[in-house]
């Protein structure tokens, strides 16, 4: 597949379980980000990933942990969420690199249901 | 940090017809305007975007215009069809990867 995919697309899970969401992208970018979509809610950024390097946490819970193995994975592990952390989590990629920004390109999303 | 505001949160038009959607920013250093369309149960794809150097881009039925001494930017369609039925969402980013969006505009085009 090509692009920006997202396993799993849709998840179920109880507040005491660890789960973790997976991305991969197929560009050759090197910036990697993760956003948060709820309702009637502007996209929340979460994280951002510049050559594996985090250069963004935006005030995030520690109940989300996020990891960048190489530039073209990240993973965002969930333990002991709460039911208004459900929404769409959406990740992104773009070449990254220099001070420029440029066009990210968005994978499907995971669907995350906290019961 | 950034903020962007847009407006309205929804739009309803007669096929044909056009749709505007209007956003402001609040920080002056952001030279980087996009516009993204995300169709229901998809993921948001760009469909135009702008840089502080020019004032306005078009792509067929699709322009953006920015004013940047008012810091706001818009988004046109003409001669809307039914496909162009989405929600919309502009962003405004400086030279540090991060994107700040609007909530969002949800257009309908009727038939």
């Amino acid at each position: 597949e090509t692009g920006v995919t997202q396993t799993p697309r849709h998840l179920v899970m109880g507040m005491t379980n660890k789960k973790s969401l997976k991305c991969e992208q197929h560009l050759g970018h090197n910036a990697m980000y993760w956003y948060k979509q709820s309702a009637k809610k502007p996209l929340e950024l979460m994280f951002v990933y510049n050559f594996k390097e985090q250069t963004e946490n935006n005030s995030v819970p520690s109940r989300f942990s996020p990891e960048c193995p190489n530039s073209s994975h990240l993973f965002l592990h969930l333990h002991t969420l709460q039911p208004e952390d459900s929404a769409l989590y959406l990740c992104a990629s773009s070449r990254g690199g220099g001070r420029v920004v440029d066009e990210q390109f968005f994978g499907p999303g995971t669907r995350l249901t906290v019961l | 940090g950034e903020n962007v505001e847009q407006h309205p949160s929804t739009l309803s038009v007669q096929e044909g017809d056009s749709a505007v959607i209007k956003c402001t920013y609040s920080d002056s250093a952001s030279n980087y305007f996009p516009w993204y369309k995300q169709e229901l149960g998809k993921r948001p794809q760009l469909i135009i975007d702008i840089r502080s150097n020019v004032g306005e881009k078009k792509d067929q039925r699709i322009a953006v215009t920015l004013n940047k001494t008012a810091k706001h930017f818009s988004l046109h369609i003409t001669e809307t069809q039914p496909e162009d039925s989405a929600v919309y969402f502009c962003a405004a980013s400086g030279d540090d990867y991060k994107l700040s969006f609007g909530a969002g505009t949800t257009v309908t085009v009727r038939a």
